[in-house]
């Protein structure tokens, strides 16, 4: 059955420094999605993004954080200055429709380490 | 209700029993309700997408309810097994939009 996919499974950065999270939708999906769980928190919404470009994003979003779909297969999510409160658990989804009534997909997730 | 809101945050239940929790979302501007299922170490598992009020969905010992006039859902699992312990999750869409918001899990741990 396909799956998403996400490298690496844990990622540890030292705060101030870019980090990419690279994840693999499944490869008839349109619609792409980057998700996080701070520890002890609620899964929140960071970002959509369909067609090569953003459709919504979160307050969280701010100017640190870019996606981009380099080559057709993979998404990414960069962070460029990290923060210490940026670790979290960051999971990638895709869907195959933009309706609401289609289920997302979830990767499982790389654990990002902020020191 | 303003947030997305489970409970209980987690439950223990004795191999066989059934059990039952909660989701509250806001009902205005409601258009999805999404349930996940989410084993330690596993990618999140779509259970169901629920739409209608009054909606009834149900996947082998697991179903769910959706009341969209009050705002709430209920998962119901039947004879639980320990393959059932799992966080389960459950999140909301707003009409014209894609983004789910997530409550906070309901983690249930089936003793055998």
């Amino acid at each position: 059955e396909p799956e998403v996919t996400q490298t690496p499974s844990h990622q540890v950065t030292q705060m101030g420094q870019e980090v990419i999270l690279r994840c693999v939708p499944i490869s008839n999906h349109l619609y792409f999605y980057w998700y996080r769980q701070i520890l002890g928190q609620k899964v929140e919404f960071l970002v959509s993004f369909y067609n090569n470009e953003i459709s919504e994003k979160s307050e969280i979003f701010d100017d640190q954080f870019s996606v981009e779909r380099p080559d057709g297969s993979n998404f990414t999510l960069k962070i460029r200055s990290t923060k210490l409160e940026d670790s979290a658990m960051y999971f990638c989804a895709s869907s195959l429709r933009r309706v609401p009534t289609y289920e997302q997909y979830f990767g499982p997730g790389t654990r990002l380490t902020v020191t | 209700i303003l947030n997305v809101e489970q409970s209980p945050q987690s439950l223990h239940v004795q191999e066989g029993d059934s059990t039952n929790f909660t989701c509250s979302f806001p009902s205005s501007n409601f258009y999805a309700l999404h349930w996940y299922r989410w084993e330690t170490a596993k990618s999140p598992e779509a259970l169901f997408v629920m739409t209608l009020n009054g909606d009834e969905k149900k996947k082998g010992r697991i179903s769910a309810t959706l009341n969209t006039k009050e705002g709430y859902s209920y998962l119901y699992i039947k004879g639980s097994q320990p393959e059932d312990s799992a966080t389960y999750l459950c999140a909301s869409i707003k009409a014209a939009g894609n983004k789910l918001t997530f409550g906070g899990g309901t983690r249930v741990l089936v003793k055998p």
